[in-house]
């Protein structure tokens, strides 16, 4: 029973490259949502997905940051233009549902480094 | 403003060492409360959901309470292996997405 993956699991960009980040959900998880850990800081909500559908980007800087979910394939965290404040830890996350009674379960996580 | 606060940031116990984490939460409508392990490098590993005050759930040698205001995840004769980081989140209202606590550093040393 596969987890949440995350690829890739370490990227390296030097300022104003681009950064795309994979998830792909537990298998029969149509939510996903993308979180932000940066260091000795808490895990922060970026955006939630469902198939094809943005349902909550409350947490996304308005800049530089999209987030897709098609049909077919993974979800994809984009990054424009990275600069050195974007080097975190980003996880993805997947669940059944949006009440409680789904709990989210987690990948492993990205870690970007902007050099 | 919805915010969880952890306490203490740092918890380094001998092995066997009974001690409690606390989460502290301020948030409207809440519908779950969440305790989540992460060790170093890896993603938050589920642990508990708890839904109303009063309710207790409990896993090998972590059992977590939860009150109108605040939630304790209390570790009995800790190993070395429950070393990690200990997150707590609450979720609320209509919204899926989780607010994270800083999380608590636990060392349990042989």
């Amino acid at each position: 029973n596969a987890g949440v993956m995350q690829n890739p699991r370490h990227l390296v960009r030097r300022r104003g490259q681009e950064a795309r980040l994979r998830c792909s959900p537990m298998k029969g998880h149509s939510h996903v949502y993308w979180y932000r850990q940066l260091p000795e800081e808490g895990l922060k909500f970026m955006v939630y997905l469902q198939k094809e559908n943005i349902i909550d980007e409350s947490g996304m800087p308005k800049e530089r940051f999209s987030a897709e979910f098609p049909k077919e394939g993974p979800s994809i965290l984009r990054i424009q233009q990275v600069v050195r404040g974007d080097s975190a830890a980003y996880f993805c996350a997947s669940s059944l549902g949006t009440s409680a009674d789904y709990e989210q379960y987690f990948g492993p996580g990205t870690r970007l480094t902007v050099t | 403003e919805d915010q969880v606060t952890q306490s203490p940031e740092a918890l380094r116990l001998q092995e066997g060492e009974s001690s409690s984490l606390n989460c502290s939460y301020t948030v409207s409508g809440l519908r779950g409360l969440f305790w989540y392990r992460q060790d170093p490098g890896k993603g938050p590993e589920f642990l508990f959901t708890l839904y109303s005050a009063g309710e207790e759930k409990e896993k090998e040698r972590l059992k977590a309470t939860l009150t109108k205001k605040e939630s304790f995840l209390h570790i009995t004769a800790p190993k070395p292996e429950d070393s990690a980081t200990y997150l707590c989140a609450v979720q609320r209202g209509s919204q899926g997405n989780l607010i994270f606590g800083k999380g608590t550093k636990l060392s349990v040393k042989p």
